[in-house]
């Protein structure tokens, strides 16, 4: 059974600091991993796709690697702000099937103006 | 284009009442799934459907029923509502089950 784990739970950090969010998981057979954010009280908004054959996704102040034979991939924001503050939610999808996506806890990010 | 729709935002239900949370998308997306997310713990999966008349048990599915009968829309359904089924409901889509998930604004049910 997939089980994706997301270290820290929680972050904060200054205004304009560069940051990691971390996302393991345990089987390596996926098809694809998303990152999405969730503001609270909110619904999910997906922020980066990455097909297993790729390495890396860039959407401007993000970007997200995955290195599928070590089961982890990373979210790097540049440049943090206020705005960026919300939980980020990593998800996996498997290859067999019609398995749906398994998802992280989350890390919940504080960004301090 | 409006999406994934669920309604209602908000409900609160009394012990052993029953209720049907809606969702509709209009992307002509085949795959649609229900999750609920409890705090701190993650989103778990509920009921998926790959196609119209066509659904599948996930990981937390006691307690809930779902049927498709179209494309667009995807309907759970809340039987004898129990305090462990308040939680936020979300219900989701996807072309062919293999591209990124659209996710709808969710459901806030409390069972009271």
């Amino acid at each position: 059974k997939q089980e994706v784990t997301q270290i820290p739970a929680a972050l904060s950090v200054p205004e304009g600091e560069n940051l990691v969010l971390n996302c393991s998981f345990t089987d390596s057979a996926i098809y694809n991993l998303q990152w999405f954010r969730q503001d609270p009280g909110k619904g999910l908004t997906s922020l980066l796709l990455i097909q297993s054959s790729q390495r890396e996704q860039t959407s401007g102040r993000l970007n997200a690697s995955l290195d599928k034979s070590s089961g982890r991939s990373t979210l790097y924001i540049a440049a943090s702000q206020p705005g960026d503050s919300a939980t980020y939610l990593c998800a996996v999808k498997g290859n067999s099937g019609n398995t749906p996506l398994v998802f992280g806890k989350g890390t919940r990010l504080s960004v301090i103006a | 284009n409006a999406g994934v729709t669920q309604t209602p935002k908000f409900r609160i239900l009394k012990i052993g009442q029953s209720m049907t949370l809606q969702c509709t998308q209009d992307m002509n997306h085949n795959y649609m799934y229900w999750y609920r997310q409890d705090p701190g713990m993650g989103l778990k999966l509920i009921y998926y459907s790959v196609g119209a008349g066509i659904t599948d048990k996930g990981e937390v599915p006691n307690g809930y029923n779902v049927s498709r009968s179209t494309t667009e829309d995807f309907p759970l359904r809340l039987e004898l509502a129990a305090p462990s089924q308040t939680s936020v409901y979300f219900c989701a889509s996807s072309y062919l089950g293999t591209y990124g998930y659209t996710f709808g604004s969710g459901t806030r049910l409390t069972v009271v």
